[in-house]
């Protein structure tokens, strides 16, 4: 078990491009969610999979965000058209939905800069 | 609904000294209670749950929290600080069976020496 990964941990784009951050949840964690956390601020929800379905997304998640987990195991973000606003820590977590104790296991995030 | 209410962004203590975070909680159902500590630049590492059972729960590093529901609170707490413990600390709620964390907005906490 090596945890979350995240990658890349550090992006710096110019507005407008398009941008993929990939997660590797812990090996046969069934959720994974996504968050995105801004400077002086707590993590904020996005969205997240049971599996391969995505079952809930936050509004926060606007029409240029994408997310997709083809298989169940890793994930991806893209981010179209990036904006100077979209600059954050971008997180990944995963945990297991039989384990009771809802206990949600964090990645070290991509730090996202938009030029 | 559920939200978490961190009261001061920045604490600073003195090495040695009593390490006391507080968070208060609002949650429509009984809830889930989490602290999570971050390092710069990396993600959140996970302190200590609350989950229904005891609750005054221990975590690493010496970090504890008690649940009091009267009081909508879960305050973290150590007895003394260590140079090591600087760093983000986030509290965050879920329901048992939800499907997201609520985060507070984190305190910051500088020990100094």
């Amino acid at each position: 078990d090596t945890g979350v990964s995240q990658d890349p941990r550090h992006k710096i784009t110019k507005r407008g491009q398009n941008v993929t951050f990939r997660c590797d949840p812990i090996s046969e964690h069934n959720r994974l969610y996504w968050y995105r956390q801004t400077l002086g601020q707590g993590p904020e929800f996005l969205t997240y999979f049971q599996n391969e379905a995505q079952l809930e997304k936050s509004r926060l998640l606007s029409d240029r965000f994408s997310a997709e987990r083809p298989k169940g195991s890793f994930s991806t973000l893209e981010i179209q058209r990036t904006e100077q606003g979209d600059s954050a820590m971008y997180l990944c977590a995963s945990r297991d939905f039989s384990e009771a104790k809802n206990i949600q296991y964090f990645g070290a995030g991509t730090r996202l800069s938009v030029l | 609904a559920q939200s978490v209410t961190q009261l001061g962004s920045h604490v600073s203590v003195s090495e040695g000294a009593l390490v006391l975070l507080r968070c208060n909680y609002s949650s429509s159902v009984p809830p889930y209670l989490f602290w999570y500590v971050q390092y710069p630049n990396q993600g959140l590492q996970l302190l200590l749950k609350y989950t229904s059972a005891a609750t005054l729960v221990k975590g690493i590093n010496g970090f504890e929290a008690e649940f009091k529901k009267s009081e909508t609170s879960f305050h973290l707490t150590k007895p003394s600080a260590h140079m090591s413990d600087a760093a983000e600390y986030f509290c965050a709620v879920t329901e048992p069976t939800g499907n997201q964390f609520y985060f507070g907005t984190g305190t910051s906490l500088t020990v100094i020496p």
